[in-house]
């Protein structure tokens, strides 16, 4: 158990619809990373948030948004979903923004869009 | 921008056999490397990590890496596999900031 908590599993919706991913962070973690894995692409960095603000941004759709709260929690928000958002979504956790960080990663939570 | 390459998709070895997983890199200093293990409906966990110092790190669960520079290459390697060990292993490097750039990973299949 790394500490990091995703809410929900999974989650079954359909197309066009907006989902709200969770994440809770191990306590003490001031920076929440997302990231996506899909069998297409492969594990990708989304994006990361600092003690409440915005990091660093890698291939984040425009559809996606995410943000995270003065208790440290953080949600990605997805909308107009599309069958290619299919994905596992994984968030992750580390003491401060380094380069040297340990990142420590949730469950997942399991998208599929129909 | 900073890539990771996993050339073995899959790998098959016998209980007890050694192991080894390729990963080559390419990144123009000297790079943040890591290996994660991701075993079926779980996240991802960290085996080991190199930043600088010795070429030659240990991690966890008996897991070793050897950086080469010359080579550009993060191979894994364990010396006896254990049935446990069958899971996805990832390869991956930092890019600026903190982002990691991970590889597309290889299944490590153990045979009895």
């Amino acid at each position: 158990d790394s500490g990091v908590t995703q809410t929900p599993k999974h989650l079954i919706t359909a197309t066009g619809q907006r989902v709200t991913l969770r994440c809770s962070p191990r306590s003490g973690d001031l920076s929440v990373y997302w990231y996506q894995q899909s069998l297409d692409q492969g594990l990708q960095f989304l994006i990361q948030y600092y003690n409440g603000e915005e990091r660093a941004k890698g291939n984040i759709l425009e559809r996606f948004s995410a943000q995270q709260f003065p208790d440290l929690h953080s949600e990605l928000n997805l909308s107009s979903l599309e069958l290619g958002d299919s994905a596992l979504y994984f968030c992750a956790s580390s003491v401060e923004s380094w380069a040297r960080d340990e990142q420590f990663f949730g469950p997942g939570t399991r998208l599929t869009v129909l | 921008a900073q890539s990771v390459t996993q050339p073995d998709i899959h790998i098959t070895v016998s209980e007890g056999a050694s192991l080894e997983l390729r990963c080559n890199y390419s990144y123009g200093a000297t790079p943040y490397l890591f290996w994660y293990v991701q075993s079926p409906g779980q996240g991802l966990q960290l085996l080991l990590k190199y930043f600088s110092g010795d070429t030659l790190v240990q991690g966890i669960k008996g897991f070793e890496a050897e950086f080469k520079r010359s080579q550009s290459s993060f191979n894994l390697r364990k010396p006896s596999v254990h049935w446990s060990d069958a899971a996805e292993y990832f390869c991956a490097v930092v890019e600026y900031g903190n982002k990691l750039v991970f590889g597309a990973g290889t299944i490590l299949r153990v045979k009895s």
